[in-house]
């Protein structure tokens, strides 16, 4: 089990380019996160998943899209960077039944310059 | 309005002693609490939770105490070891999905 990964580790954008961040999962879970992570702060939720096909807005949505088209993956997408999201980006899953307990991916650090 | 707080940036301890993390929140209706460590270039990983119907969780060396009436939760680390040192986080889950919101971190260093 690789549990979860993300692509890629590390990226460095211009203002107003845009990327795509993919997480996937291989433990079949339901829940599936994306957070940001800024320094000197704790995690905050972007947006977040419930199961295939579905998406939900979190803390701050803004700048983000997301789409979850197969239970595995959850891509976050930037259409236009802007210098405020420069981040670590940590996305996380969970089996959603009857457990609270998120995993997380080792995270991408991107800087948009 | 930060709902979970996290009060010491850092903390420094000698290793075998006790090493106490604190988190205090503000929202009534949190049911549940997860501790998250944290090294450095990795993702948070689960290291102990709670119940709010519950008081006290053990697990090994790491004991997380509640006190509902005061908001107010502690980590408790004995002996700390080195490899204890990361950022430790306190986040409830809420909402229909459970998103986690976490508190600020303490950075715990355990000086050999």
């Amino acid at each position: 089990n690789a549990g979860v990964t993300q692509t890629p580790k590390f990226r460095v954008l211009k203002t107003g380019q845009s990327m795509t961040l993919l997480c996937a999962q291989d433990m079949n879970h339901e829940y599936m996160y994306w957070y940001r992570q800024d320094p000197g702060m704790g995690l905050r939720l972007i947006h977040y998943s419930v199961g295939e096909g579905t998406t939900a807005k979190g803390e701050v949505p803004d700048g983000y899209n997301v789409s979850r088209l197969k239970k595995q993956n959850f891509l976050l997408g930037l259409e236009s960077a802007a210098p405020s999201q420069t981040s670590v980006y940590f996305c996380a899953s969970r089996r959603g039944v009857y457990t609270d307990t998120q995993y997380f991916g080792p995270g991408t650090r991107l800087t948009v310059l | 309005d930060q709902q979970v707080k996290q009060n010491s940036p850092s903390l420094s301890v000698q290793e075998g002693r006790i090493s106490i993390l604190n988190c205090d929140y503000t929202n009534s209706m949190f049911d549940y609490f997860l501790w998250y460590k944290k090294y450095p270039a990795e993702g948070p990983t689960f290291l102990i939770s709670i119940s709010s119907i519950k008081d006290k969780n053990e697990d090994g060396r790491f004991t997380v105490f509640l006190n509902k009436s005061a908001k107010h939760l502690s980590l408790h680390i004995v002996p700390s070891q080195p490899g204890d040192s990361a950022v430790y986080f306190c986040a409830p889950p809420s909402g229909s999905a459970r998103q986690l919101t976490f508190g600020s971190g303490t950075q715990l260093t355990v000086l050999p």
